[in-house]
């Protein structure tokens, strides 16, 4: 089973500044997608990236970019340039290739102050 | 525009009621989740579908079941509502495994109070 930790807390962050959100896994499988969501107050769910584990190159989406470091099985999350519309719960997620099954981690709340 | 609708964004109802919450998806995906969300806990998977009929369990099943008649609708019952089934249940739904990167697409959220 997948297991995935995002321990921390609550964090404030100001406007424009970068934002690095962790995010580490622990699986077996040998091949597996990783997921950034974003789940602002009104609780749509909101995906921003995915970084495949064979994929040689960190994967970018405008702000968004993921610090893929596969030896160290951590997938974090950096947003640059924050707006306040980035204020939000943002949730890891992991699936084995193969698998339809897509596991969360807790999520890490971040709040963009002026 | 693609979209999984739930049928209702606000539910209340009481202890031993039966409890329908309703998913339709227009993207012809195979799969389709069931999730609930709670503060502290993130999201767990409760069943999924991978084809008409077909299900799965996933990690906190009890007390919930489902159904898939049609492949663009998933229902999740809950035969006796119990008040720690407060919560939030999102649906969600992707192509099959393989195929894509896979991601999800999630309806909008039924929040469920349970009295």
């Amino acid at each position: 089973a997948q297991k995935i930790t995002q321990t921390q807390p609550g964090m404030f962050v100001q406007e424009k500044e970068a934002v690095t959100l962790d995010c580490t896994y622990d699986t077996s499988d040998p091949s597996y997608g990783l997921f950034w969501y974003k789940q602002p107050s009104s609780g749509e769910m909101i995906f921003l990236i995915y970084q495949g584990s064979y994929d040689q190159q960190n994967a970018t989406e405008g702000r968004y970019s993921l610090n893929f470091q596969k030896a160290r099985k951590s997938a974090n999350l950096v947003i640059s340039a924050s707006q306040l519309g980035d204020s939000a719960m943002y949730f890891c997620a992991m699936r084995p290739y193969g698998n339809n099954r897509l596991a969360f981690g807790k999520g890490n709340q971040v709040v963009v102050i002026p | 525009d693609v979209k999984v609708t739930q049928s209702s964004r606000y539910l209340v109802k009481r202890t031993g009621e039966k409890v329908f919450l309703e998913c339709v998806q227009d993207m012809d995906h195979e799969n389709m989740f069931w999730y609930r969300q709670d503060p502290g806990l993130g999201l767990r998977l409760i069943y999924f579908s991978y084809d008409v009929k077909m299900k799965e369990k996933g990690d906190i099943p009890e007390g919930y079941s489902v159904s898939r008649e049609k492949k663009e609708r998933f229902s999740l019952i809950l035969e006796s509502a119990s008040t720690n089934q407060t919560s939030m249940y999102l649906c969600a739904s992707s192509t099959k495994a393989g195929s894509d990167t896979g991601e999800l697409f999630f309806g909008e959220g039924s929040r469920l109070t349970v009295l």
